[in-house]
Formats: C-alpha cells, structure tokens, sequence
C-alpha cells in the first residue's frame, strides 16, 4: 500500500507570490490534515479535510487556504508568501474512525526569499 | 486547553544504554495518546499509540510507552539504543471525538553516541 505522497519535496518562493502544494493520502482514506512545522512554533495544525469539505480549522490567517478533489487529493495554497511562511508543511492521511490515526508524509520544504 | 509538554529539548545517550523521554499532557478527558519520531528532513513516523486498555503499550523499532493517568504522562521507553534511533521525537494528544487533528509537544531531539 503506497505511503502519503507530498509533491513537491522543495520549494523556493519570494515575497508577495503564492504557492501550491499537493498532498494524495493513501489509498481508502477519505480525511487529509495539513500541519506547519517551524522551529520557533513547533508543529501546528492548518486544517482537515473529509470528503471534500473543510472539516477544522487552526489559526491561521486567511492566506492559507486548501482544497480536496473527488479523489481524496488534497492541496494547500498559500497566498501574498511572507517570509515567516517558511516552514515545512505536513500532510496527514487519516485513517478515519473514533481511532483516528494520522499518517505522515515527507513534506513540501518551503522557502520564501 | 489541551497542552502537551516534552520537557528534555535534547538528550544525549550512549549507544546501548536505555532511554527515557518525557511526556506530559493537559487534557479535559483521557485523550489519545502518540509518539512520532522525524529524522532530518523527513516526515512523521508513528512509533505507538494509545487509545484505552493496557496502560503500557508497544512500539515498533523496540520502543514503548506507559500511560500513566494519576501524572498525565506518557513517557517513551527504549531498553537500550541503537545509533540510528538519532532523531527528534515528537508526544501528542488527540481528541476523542470529531476533528482529526493532533496536538504536538515541541518535540525532544536524541543524540546518540559510540
């Protein structure tokens, strides 16, 4: 059973431009999280997805928004990038279930010049 | 407001010797209980979980762990480490109705040396 798959694995942006990152959860499951991990925040919920649908929200600004398709897919956009946008960003495939696991992928390393 | 706590930023072990990392959660009811270990550049991986049962549970890669209600701890044991356990590793808590998210401690960084 393949893993959970983050695409891409590095990215460099300026200030000002926005940026999309992908995230395919494994296979049956239908809920994706999506976490910022810094060094000064430590690792921080941004929002779930189920079915399409936006779940839960952490607090984060309005510039950081996601999706998901049909399919489970899931991407997370961020837009006008700042500097302190620089982080790793997680993807998490729930298994879903009151015994919710999380899954992780390798994450997209984002960098804001 | 549910609150996890590592309280070790860093520790340092010998190749061999056992291994304890600290956790310490604040929560409205017994939540469920995690550890991830990340290694450089990486993802999350789950080492163990608990959700209710047997308070001490077991991992993969020789870890355990023991939920203890009375401290609110969940503590992470290794009878003797391996060098490549190298890693930063990361307790948390997760709510045991409705939302999938999880809520992290700021995670304690193992050293392991010769």
């Amino acid at each position: 059973k393949a893993g959970v798959t983050q695409t891409p694995r590095y990215l460099i942006k300026t200030r000002g431009q926005q940026v999309t990152l992908s995230c395919s959860p494994i296979s049956g499951h239908r809920s994706v999280s999506w976490y910022q991990q810094t060094p000064g925040q430590g690792l921080q919920f941004l929002f779930e997805y189920f079915s399409e649908t936006q779940r839960n929200k952490g607090n984060f600004p309005g510039r950081f928004s996601g999706r998901q398709f049909s399919n489970s897919r899931s991407e997370m956009n961020v837009s006008t990038l700042e500097l302190g946008d620089s982080a790793l960003y997680l993807c998490a495939s729930n298994s879903g279930g009151a015994k919710n696991i999380q899954y992780f992928g390798a994450g997209t390393r984002l960098s804001v010049l | 407001a549910q609150s996890v706590t590592q309280p070790d930023i860093h520790i340092t072990v010998s190749e061999g010797a056992s291994l304890e990392l600290r956790c310490n959660y604040s929560y409205g009811a017994t939540p469920y209980l995690f550890w991830y270990v990340q290694s450089p550049g990486q993802g999350l991986q789950l080492l163990l979980k608990y959700f209710s049962g047997d308070t001490l549970v077991q991992g993969i890669k020789g870890f355990e762990a023991e939920f203890k209600r009375s401290q609110s701890s969940f503590n992470l044991r290794k009878p003797s480490v391996h060098w490549s356990d190298a890693a930063e590793y990361f307790c948390a808590v997760g709510p045991i109705t409705g939302a999938n998210n999880l809520f992290f401690g700021t995670g304690t960084r193992l050293t392991v040396i010769p």
